[in-house]
C-alpha cells in the first residue's frame, strides 16, 4: 500500500483566493510529481521535482508554483485562483534512480472547483 | 511530441468476457510502458513493461508489449464487476526540459462490466 496523501480532497473556493494544496508522501522518495486531470481526459504532467530544492515545469503550461523543501513535501500554490483552474490535482511519487520515473505512486487527487 | 493512443474510449461487457484494451505510442527515447487502473479518483499500478514479446501477468489480468509495432494489449478474462474503471497507459521518454524522463499518458480505456 503506497502511502501518499494529498490534503484537501474537495476545496471549493472563489476567484482570487491564494491556495495550497498539499501533497505528502512517507516512502523517502526521490521524485515527486503534480498532474492535472479534467475529466474525460488524460493525466498532463505540470511540475516535478528530482529532490530537495529541485523543480521543474511540465509539458502543461500552469499558473501554478511548487516548492520542495524537504523529501516528504511537494506542496502546488495558486497565488490568484480562476475558474479555468478548476480541474483535479493528483500527486505522485517514484524511486527509480537517475532520470528514470519507472512505476508512480499516486496520491488520491485533490478535486478543486474555482467560482 | 509524445503520444499515447488507447482504444476503445469505453467498453461495455457481461461479467465473464473476456476484454483487450489497446495502446499505441510515439515516445522519443522510449523506457517502458505502464498500466495503471483508475477507480474513482487515484490510478494505482498494474504493470510495468520493457521488453518486446515478454508477457506480464497478474491473476487475470495480462499485458505484452511489441516495441517493433509500438504497442501494447492488456488482457482481463472473466470479468467481474469489479474490474469496472478506467484503464490508462503511460510511456515513458526522454524530456530535455531539465533533463530527465516523465510518463505521457493516453485518455484511458473506460470499461465497465455488468451482471
Amino acid at each position: 500500500e503506497a502511502d501518499i496523501y494529498q490534503t484537501p480532497r474537495y476545496l471549493v473556493i472563489g476567484t482570487g483566493k491564494k491556495i495550497t494544496l498539499e501533497c505528502s508522501q512517507t516512502m523517502g522518495h526521490d521524485k515527486m510529481y503534480w498532474y492535472q486531470q479534467d475529466p474525460g481526459m488524460e493525466l498532463h504532467l505540470i511540475h516535478y521535482s528530482y529532490g530537495v530544492n529541485s523543480t521543474e515545469k511540465g509539458d502543461l503550461s500552469s499558473e501554478s508554483t511548487v516548492s520542495r523543501i524537504r523529501t516528504e513535501h511537494f506542496p502546488l500554490t495558486l497565488e490568484s485562483a480562476r475558474p479555468s483552474h478548476t480541474s483535479q490535482y493528483l500527486c505522485a511519487s517514484s524511486e527509480d534512480s537517475g532520470r528514470a520515473v519507472g512505476e508512480q505512486y499516486f496520491g488520491p487527487g485533490t478535486r478543486l472547483t474555482v467560482t | 511530441e509524445d503520444k499515447v493512443v488507447q482504444s476503445p474510449l469505453s467498453l461495455v461487457v457481461h461479467e465473464g468476457d473476456t476484454v483487450t484494451l489497446n495502446c499505441s505510442y510515439e515516445v522519443t527515447n522510449f523506457r517502458s510502458l505502464l498500466w495503471y487502473k483508475q477507480e474513482k479518483k487515484a490510478p494505482t499500478f498494474l504493470f510495468m513493461l520493457t521488453s518486446s514479446g515478454i508477457e506480464k501477468k497478474s491473476g487475470r489480468l495480462s499485458s505484452i508489449l511489441d516495441k517493433k509495432e509500438l504497442f501494447s494489449i492488456l488482457n482481463i478474462t472473466a470479468t467481474q464487476t469489479g474490474d469496472s474503471a478506467i484503464y490508462l497507459c503511460a510511456v515513458e521518454g526522454f524530456i530535455l526540459t531539465g533533463g530527465g524522463n516523465k510518463l505521457t499518458f493516453g485518455t484511458g480505456t473506460q470499461l465497465k462490466v455488468e451482471l
